[in-house]
């Protein structure tokens, strides 16, 4: 149990134009997700936090506008990369949990994104 | 505010030797503690957690760690390690309410014929 899955798995796409990247929990309802950013051979750096019908948490530094996340349900939640650039490029990781402080987060398998 | 510290970005060891990853951390209250392993263009796996039980905690893979307050450390070890161990290692620590997750700059471990 507890499966996370992403979609699509690897995207390439011209400067401009928007991503859309979905975080499913599979087998259990998510009452938190969590996007990552991660770069080459660097660790993982939160990006925002959502809870099922409430607006994302971001963390210092990173753009709502840019990076727009939707948690529709609590089993699904998107990252939307709006207008990308080639400095977005990145593996972005989801995470989800039941509940609770200290539930264990389960990871989705990633997104690598590239942005020509 | 939390923050982790995992001594050693890369650690090598021999197929059959003592795997010893290095977690230090720090918070205002009592932490939840993971560690996770993440193979190349993969997303993470829970190795095991710690939360607030047992201070010795087993984890899949042969893996388990050890919290020890007085050190704020949270190593993780694995007594002989096998060629499909080799991969990237985050200790993580959770506080409070909303489960946030705190990650360590990663341990990349290498096992050696």
């Amino acid at each position: 149990g507890a499966v996370v899955s992403q979609h699509p798995s690897w995207v390439i796409c011209k400067s401009g134009t928007s991503v859309k990247i979905e975080c499913r929990s599979l087998d259990f309802q998510a009452t938190t997700m969590f996007w990552y950013r991660q770069f080459p051979k660097q660790s993982l750096m939160l990006m925002a936090t959502s809870n099922e019908g409430s607006k994302a948490t971001y963390e210092q530094g990173v753009e709502k506008d840019k990076f727009l996340i939707n948690h529709a349900s609590l089993t699904l939640s998107t990252l939307t990369v709006t207008s990308a650039h080639p400095e977005d490029s990145s593996f972005y990781i989801c995470s989800a949990s039941r509940q609770g402080p200290g539930d264990t987060q389960y990871f989705g398998p990633g997104t690598r994104l590239t942005v020509l | 505010a939390q923050s982790v510290t995992q001594l050693g970005s890369h650690v090598s060891v021999s197929e059959g030797a003592l795997v010893l990853l290095r977690c230090n951390y720090s918070s205002s209250v009592p932490p939840y503690l993971f560690w996770y392993v993440q193979y190349p263009n993969q997303g993470l796996q829970l190795l095991l957690k710690y939360t607030s039980a047992a201070t010795l905690v087993k984890g899949i893979n042969g893996f388990e760690a050890e919290f020890k307050k007085s050190e704020t450390s949270f190593h993780l070890t694995k007594p002989s390690a096998h060629m499909s161990d080799a991969a990237e290692y985050f200790c993580a620590v959770s506080e409070g309410a909303g489960n946030m997750l705190t990650f360590g700059g990663g341990t990349r471990l290498m096992v050696k014929p």
